[in-house]
Protein backbone atom coordinates (compact mmCIF):
# COMPACT_ATOMS: atom_id res chain seq x y z
CA UNK A 1 0.00 0.00 0.00
CA UNK A 2 1.36 3.94 -1.22
CA UNK A 3 2.12 5.89 2.06
CA UNK A 4 3.05 9.78 2.40
CA UNK A 5 4.66 11.14 4.81
CA UNK A 6 4.90 15.20 5.98
CA UNK A 7 7.70 15.27 8.63
CA UNK A 8 7.02 18.77 9.20
CA UNK A 9 3.74 19.17 10.93
CA UNK A 10 4.38 23.17 11.27
CA UNK A 11 6.71 25.76 9.27
CA UNK A 12 6.98 29.25 9.15
CA UNK A 13 8.79 31.82 6.86
CA UNK A 14 9.37 35.29 6.99
CA UNK A 15 7.56 37.05 4.07
CA UNK A 16 9.45 37.14 1.18
CA UNK A 17 11.54 34.53 1.92
CA UNK A 18 12.13 30.85 0.55
CA UNK A 19 11.12 27.64 2.71
CA UNK A 20 10.65 24.33 1.59
CA UNK A 21 8.01 21.38 2.84
CA UNK A 22 9.01 17.91 2.61
CA UNK A 23 7.40 15.19 1.36
CA UNK A 24 8.59 11.27 0.88
CA UNK A 25 6.01 8.50 0.01
CA UNK A 26 6.33 5.08 -0.17
CA UNK A 27 5.05 3.03 -3.21
CA UNK A 28 6.18 0.12 -5.42
CA UNK A 29 4.30 1.43 -8.86
CA UNK A 30 6.44 3.34 -11.10
CA UNK A 31 4.52 4.89 -13.19
CA UNK A 32 2.07 7.55 -10.83
CA UNK A 33 1.10 11.12 -10.16
CA UNK A 34 2.26 13.31 -7.53
CA UNK A 35 0.74 16.22 -6.02
CA UNK A 36 0.99 19.38 -3.65
CA UNK A 37 -2.66 21.15 -2.68
CA UNK A 38 -3.03 24.10 -0.55
CA UNK A 39 -6.04 24.29 2.19
CA UNK A 40 -6.71 28.34 3.04
CA UNK A 41 -8.18 29.01 6.35
CA UNK A 42 -10.88 29.23 3.89
CA UNK A 43 -11.15 25.33 3.69
CA UNK A 44 -11.09 24.91 0.15
CA UNK A 45 -8.27 22.79 -1.06
CA UNK A 46 -6.80 24.26 -4.44
CA UNK A 47 -4.30 22.32 -6.76
CA UNK A 48 -0.44 23.82 -5.92
CA UNK A 49 1.40 21.57 -8.71
CA UNK A 50 1.97 18.23 -10.16
CA UNK A 51 4.39 16.07 -11.69
CA UNK A 52 4.29 12.81 -13.63
CA UNK A 53 6.85 10.35 -12.04
CA UNK A 54 8.51 9.56 -15.71
CA UNK A 55 9.15 13.16 -16.30
CA UNK A 56 12.86 13.75 -14.30
CA UNK A 57 12.33 17.67 -14.83
CA UNK A 58 10.82 18.93 -11.83
CA UNK A 59 7.40 21.09 -12.07
CA UNK A 60 7.40 24.68 -11.69
CA UNK A 61 4.47 27.03 -11.45
CA UNK A 62 5.43 30.66 -10.84
CA UNK A 63 6.57 31.17 -7.24
CA UNK A 64 6.27 27.18 -6.40
CA UNK A 65 8.71 24.55 -7.57
CA UNK A 66 9.25 20.53 -6.69
CA UNK A 67 12.23 18.85 -5.98
CA UNK A 68 11.20 15.61 -7.66
CA UNK A 69 13.92 12.63 -6.33
CA UNK A 70 12.31 9.61 -7.58
CA UNK A 71 14.80 7.05 -6.05
CA UNK A 72 14.51 9.02 -3.07
CA UNK A 73 10.84 8.68 -3.24
CA UNK A 74 10.52 12.29 -1.92
CA UNK A 75 8.68 15.03 -3.17
CA UNK A 76 9.51 18.78 -1.97
CA UNK A 77 7.76 22.24 -2.43
CA UNK A 78 9.79 25.01 -2.76
CA UNK A 79 7.89 28.50 -2.05
CA UNK A 80 9.86 31.67 -2.99
CA UNK A 81 9.27 35.34 -2.21
CA UNK A 82 6.57 34.16 -0.02
CA UNK A 83 3.90 35.63 0.77
CA UNK A 84 0.80 36.48 3.71
CA UNK A 85 -1.64 34.28 1.16
CA UNK A 86 0.82 31.52 1.07
CA UNK A 87 -0.11 30.84 4.66
CA UNK A 88 -2.40 27.48 4.63
CA UNK A 89 -2.08 23.91 5.49
CA UNK A 90 -0.34 22.41 2.31
CA UNK A 91 -0.77 18.26 1.85
CA UNK A 92 1.42 16.00 -0.40
CA UNK A 93 -0.40 13.58 -2.23
CA UNK A 94 -0.03 10.37 -4.64
CA UNK A 95 -2.15 8.98 -7.39
CA UNK A 96 -1.51 5.73 -9.07
CA UNK A 97 -4.31 5.96 -11.98
CA UNK A 98 -3.17 2.30 -12.56
CA UNK A 99 -4.92 1.19 -8.93
CA UNK A 100 -7.60 3.17 -7.85
CA UNK A 101 -9.09 5.57 -9.61
CA UNK A 102 -10.23 8.19 -7.59
CA UNK A 103 -7.90 7.42 -4.40
CA UNK A 104 -5.85 10.48 -3.74
CA UNK A 105 -3.65 9.59 -0.96
CA UNK A 106 -2.44 12.26 1.52
CA UNK A 107 -0.29 13.05 3.63
CA UNK A 108 -1.38 14.34 7.01
CA UNK A 109 -0.16 18.43 5.92
CA UNK A 110 2.36 20.79 6.78
CA UNK A 111 1.11 24.12 8.50
CA UNK A 112 2.62 27.00 6.99
CA UNK A 113 2.62 30.31 9.00
CA UNK A 114 4.59 33.31 7.13
CA UNK A 115 5.39 36.12 8.97
CA UNK A 116 5.45 39.63 7.83
CA UNK B 1 -14.13 30.52 -11.91
CA UNK B 2 -17.25 27.39 -11.05
CA UNK B 3 -16.94 26.22 -7.69
CA UNK B 4 -18.03 22.87 -5.82
CA UNK B 5 -20.51 24.04 -3.45
CA UNK B 6 -21.32 22.24 -0.09
CA UNK B 7 -23.74 22.61 2.16
CA UNK B 8 -24.06 22.57 5.13
CA UNK B 9 -20.61 24.34 6.67
CA UNK B 10 -21.37 22.62 10.21
CA UNK B 11 -23.49 20.21 11.15
CA UNK B 12 -24.06 18.83 14.96
CA UNK B 13 -25.83 15.57 15.38
CA UNK B 14 -26.98 13.54 17.95
CA UNK B 15 -25.16 9.71 17.87
CA UNK B 16 -27.69 7.15 15.89
CA UNK B 17 -29.61 10.01 14.07
CA UNK B 18 -29.10 10.30 9.86
CA UNK B 19 -27.62 12.75 8.37
CA UNK B 20 -27.14 13.87 4.69
CA UNK B 21 -24.26 16.39 3.64
CA UNK B 22 -24.92 17.70 0.17
CA UNK B 23 -22.84 18.64 -2.56
CA UNK B 24 -22.91 20.64 -6.16
CA UNK B 25 -20.10 19.52 -8.51
CA UNK B 26 -19.24 21.56 -11.22
CA UNK B 27 -21.99 21.38 -13.67
CA UNK B 28 -19.21 19.54 -16.76
CA UNK B 29 -17.82 17.25 -14.55
CA UNK B 30 -18.53 13.68 -14.64
CA UNK B 31 -16.78 12.37 -11.26
CA UNK B 32 -17.77 12.55 -7.85
CA UNK B 33 -16.06 11.81 -4.80
CA UNK B 34 -16.38 12.35 -0.76
CA UNK B 35 -13.50 12.69 1.29
CA UNK B 36 -13.13 13.15 5.08
CA UNK B 37 -10.34 14.26 7.23
CA UNK B 38 -10.61 13.17 11.03
CA UNK B 39 -8.81 16.58 13.25
CA UNK B 40 -5.60 16.19 13.09
CA UNK B 41 -5.22 13.45 10.78
CA UNK B 42 -5.19 12.63 7.13
CA UNK B 43 -7.34 13.49 4.25
CA UNK B 44 -8.93 10.00 3.35
CA UNK B 45 -10.64 8.83 0.75
CA UNK B 46 -14.16 7.30 0.86
CA UNK B 47 -15.80 7.01 -2.24
CA UNK B 48 -16.05 7.93 -5.93
CA UNK B 49 -18.96 7.94 -8.40
CA UNK B 50 -19.37 7.54 -12.35
CA UNK B 51 -22.31 7.34 -14.13
CA UNK B 52 -24.69 6.91 -11.05
CA UNK B 53 -22.73 3.97 -9.51
CA UNK B 54 -20.46 3.59 -7.19
CA UNK B 55 -16.98 3.25 -9.14
CA UNK B 56 -14.77 2.82 -5.92
CA UNK B 57 -14.91 3.07 -2.48
CA UNK B 58 -12.72 2.76 0.59
CA UNK B 59 -12.62 0.22 3.78
CA UNK B 60 -14.10 3.65 5.69
CA UNK B 61 -17.39 3.70 3.51
CA UNK B 62 -19.04 0.77 4.98
CA UNK B 63 -22.77 0.00 5.04
CA UNK B 64 -23.96 2.93 7.55
CA UNK B 65 -22.40 5.32 3.84
CA UNK B 66 -24.27 5.87 0.66
CA UNK B 67 -24.27 8.06 -1.79
CA UNK B 68 -26.78 9.08 -4.06
CA UNK B 69 -26.85 11.97 -7.44
CA UNK B 70 -30.86 12.27 -6.75
CA UNK B 71 -30.72 15.13 -9.55
CA UNK B 72 -28.73 16.53 -12.65
CA UNK B 73 -27.04 18.43 -10.08
CA UNK B 74 -26.64 17.37 -6.36
CA UNK B 75 -24.17 14.66 -4.95
CA UNK B 76 -25.05 13.48 -1.38
CA UNK B 77 -23.86 11.83 1.65
CA UNK B 78 -25.75 9.50 3.86
CA UNK B 79 -24.52 8.43 7.04
CA UNK B 80 -27.02 6.26 8.51
CA UNK B 81 -26.29 6.09 12.01
CA UNK B 82 -24.12 8.46 13.40
CA UNK B 83 -21.12 7.31 15.43
CA UNK B 84 -19.14 9.82 17.86
CA UNK B 85 -16.31 8.64 15.28
CA UNK B 86 -17.84 9.70 11.87
CA UNK B 87 -17.31 13.51 13.67
CA UNK B 88 -14.56 15.05 10.83
CA UNK B 89 -14.73 17.33 8.06
CA UNK B 90 -16.37 16.12 4.95
CA UNK B 91 -14.86 17.23 1.22
CA UNK B 92 -17.00 16.41 -1.82
CA UNK B 93 -14.45 16.91 -4.79
CA UNK B 94 -15.63 16.59 -8.05
CA UNK B 95 -13.22 16.08 -11.96
CA UNK B 96 -14.36 16.25 -15.15
CA UNK B 97 -12.41 13.07 -17.03
CA UNK B 98 -11.49 11.13 -13.51
CA UNK B 99 -8.05 10.73 -14.84
CA UNK B 100 -6.58 13.02 -11.51
CA UNK B 101 -3.73 14.11 -13.18
CA UNK B 102 -4.90 15.41 -16.71
CA UNK B 103 -8.14 16.41 -15.06
CA UNK B 104 -7.40 17.37 -11.38
CA UNK B 105 -10.01 17.07 -8.14
CA UNK B 106 -11.87 20.25 -7.82
CA UNK B 107 -12.82 20.35 -3.62
CA UNK B 108 -15.61 21.86 -2.22
CA UNK B 109 -15.17 23.76 1.05
CA UNK B 110 -16.82 20.55 3.38
CA UNK B 111 -18.75 20.23 5.95
CA UNK B 112 -17.85 20.12 9.41
CA UNK B 113 -20.18 17.09 11.15
CA UNK B 114 -19.70 16.88 15.21
CA UNK B 115 -21.52 14.02 16.50
CA UNK B 116 -22.09 14.35 20.20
Amino acid sequence: AQTVTQSQPEMSVQEAETVTLSCTYDTSESDYYLFWYKQPPSRQMILVIRQEAYKQQNATENRFSVNFQKAAKSFSLKISDSQLGDAAMYFCAFYNYGGSQGNLIFGKGTKLSVKP
Amino acid sequence: EPEVTQTPSHQVTQMGQEVILRCVPISNHLYFYWYRQILGQKVEFLVSFYNNEISEKSEIFDDQFSVERPDGSNFTLKIRSTKLEDSAMYFCASSRLGHLYNSPLHFGNGTRLTVT
